[in-house]
C-alpha cells in the first residue's frame, strides 16, 4: 500500500532562517506531488506540484521554493523565512491510474511558526 | 479558473441525526472530478469520498452520501447517523479532468456533534 510520509510534524525558526520540508511516497512510481499551505482558518492553497524529477511548477509567487531530486521525494524550501510563511504546510500526492484519476493522499502536515 | 464555495462556514449536529453540507463550483470543463475532504483536529486531510462528474450515481461511502447535481454545479455531502468522531472541518474539492494537476478547495467548514 502507498504512504506518504512528512517531516517535520512541528516547527518554529526565526526570520530570515532557512527552511527545508521533506516528503517522501512509498508504494507507488512517478506519482504527481503537491505543496499546499493551510492558513488559520481559511482552506488549502496550492504553492507547487510536480509531474516528474525535476519539473516543478509554481502557482504562487513567494518565497518559497520546491526540489524534486528523486521519483518519490519533494522538498519544500526557503532561503530566508518570513513571518507570512507560517502556517501549516500539507504534502500530498496523485496519479492517473487506468485513465483516471486519483484522489489525493496526504501527509500529516507540518505546522510552522517563524518568530 | 475554477471556483469552489462553501457558504456555511459553521454546522453543528446531534448525535445520531443527519446534516448536510453545501457545496458549490464553478467550471467550464465537463470532465472533472469532485472531492469531500475531512480535517479533524490532527489536521491530516482525510479522503471522504469522491465523485466522477460522468457518472450519474450520486457516490455513497458508509454513513457518507452525495446529491451531485452537475447542471446546478451542486455538490452537498450527507452525513447520517451522526457520531462524535465526525466533528471536523470538512472540504470540499474540485480536480478537472485526467490532464489537470490541481485541486481547488472551499474554505471548509466547520462540524460540530452535540452529544
Amino acid at each position: 500500500s502507498q504512504t506518504i510520509h512528512q517531516w517535520p510534524a512541528t516547527l518554529v525558526q526565526p526570520v530570515g532562517s532557512p527552511l527545508s520540508l521533506e516528503c517522501t511516497v512509498e508504494g507507488t512510481s512517478n506519482p504527481n506531488l503537491y505543496w499546499y499551505r493551510q492558513a488559520a482558518g481559511r482552506g488549502l492553497q496550492l504553492l507547487f506540484y510536480s509531474v516528474g524529477i525535476g519539473q516543478i511548477s509554481s502557482e504562487v509567487p513567494q518565497n518559497l521554493s520546491a526540489s524534486r531530486p528523486q521519483d518519490r521525494q519533494f522538498i519544500l524550501s526557503s532561503k530566508k523565512l518570513l513571518l507570512s510563511d507560517s502556517g501549516f504546510y500539507l504534502c500530498a500526492w496523485s496519479r492517473l491510474y487506468g485513465g483516471s484519476k486519483t484522489e489525493a493522499f496526504f501527509g500529516q502536515g507540518t505546522r510552522l511558526t517563524v518568530v | 479558473a475554477q471556483t469552489v464555495t462553501q457558504s456555511q462556514p459553521e454546522m453543528s449536529v446531534q448525535e445520531a441525526e443527519t446534516v448536510t453540507l453545501s457545496c458549490t463550483y464553478d467550471t467550464s470543463e465537463s470532465d472533472y472530478y469532485l472531492f469531500w475532504y475531512k480535517q479533524p483536529p490532527s489536521r491530516q486531510m482525510i479522503l471522504v469520498i469522491r465523485q466522477e462528474a460522468y457518472k450519474q450515481q450520486n457516490a455513497t461511502e458508509n454513513r457518507f452520501s452525495v446529491n451531485f447535481q452537475k447542471a446546478a454545479k451542486s455538490f452537498s455531502l450527507k452525513i447520517s447517523d451522526s457520531q462524535l468522531g465526525d466533528a471536523a472541518m470538512y472540504f470540499c474539492a474540485y480536480s478537472a479532468g485526467a490532464g489537470s494537476y490541481q485541486l481547488t478547495f472551499g474554505k471548509g467548514t466547520k462540524l460540530s456533534v452535540i452529544p
